[in-house]
């Protein structure tokens, strides 16, 4: 069983739909990651939570800590939203690696 | 801006040659990893460094080795590409002891 899990593994949607990926973890961890992946392009780090919720833009990141899992929400999407949507754990117990979920694909249709 | 540069976008190359993929940052980080990233599979640790000449073999250091002689760069080597290697590469940092990490943009490699 993989320690992160994310779903949908695929995800279409129109342009303006509100998105929700999300990824539940099975380690105790530090912080997580909300990573994105333009295609053939390098990682860019979106969010770091330890705790709550963070907003970047039309970006929203929550965790609930108790529950293992973490949701990242797109509002308004936009084309220019179609990536690869990655979420990784610092782990809690190594020496602060990151552990990744295979990531959501996001596809937004104009 | 702070980045992590990785020497090459794509590369190919031949079968039993030997591959070095640079990776240098800026940002004065301690920690310095390699993962290869495959479909179906996704970001997999190959080797990291927490220090200058220290090196840890992560989940999948078979055919690789790595060398940090300095703060800023980490190399990852293939002593004989094989094309089971064919992949995108990717080298992150962070800061010791803090959860922020910096990923460079990639690099493609082909072996043929």
């Amino acid at each position: 069983k993989n320690e992160v899990e994310q779903s949908p593994q695929n995800l279409t949607a129109q342009e303006g739909e509100f998105i929700t990926i999300n990824c539940s973890y099975s380690v105790g961890i530090s912080a997580l990651h909300w990573l994105q992946q333009h295609p053939g392009g390098g990682i860019v780090s979106l969010f770091m939570l330890s705790s709550g919720k963070k907003k970047h833009g039309r970006l929203i990141a929550t965790i609930n800590i108790q529950e293992k899992h973490s949701s990242l929400h797109i509002t308004a999407s936009h084309p220019r939203d179609s990536a690869v949507y990655i979420c990784a754990v610092v782990d809690g117990g190594s020496q602060g690696n990151l552990i990744f979920g295979k990531g959501t694909k996001l596809s937004v249709k104009p | 801006d702070v980045k992590v540069t990785q020497s090459s976008r794509y590369l190919v190359k031949r079968t039993g040659e030997k591959v070095f993929l640079e990776c240098v940052q800026d940002m004065d980080h301690e920690n310095m990893f390699w993962y290869r990233q495959d479909p179906g599979l996704g970001l997999r640790l190959i080797y990291f460094s927490y220090d200058v000449k220290m090196k840890e073999k992560g989940d999948i250091p078979e055919g690789y080795s790595v060398s940090r002689e300095k703060k800023e760069r980490f190399s990852l080597i293939l002593e004989s590409a094989s094309t089971n290697q064919t992949s995108m590469y990717l080298c992150a940092s962070s800061l010791w002891k803090s959860y922020g990490y910096t990923f460079g943009s990639g690099t493609r490699l082909t072996v043929v």
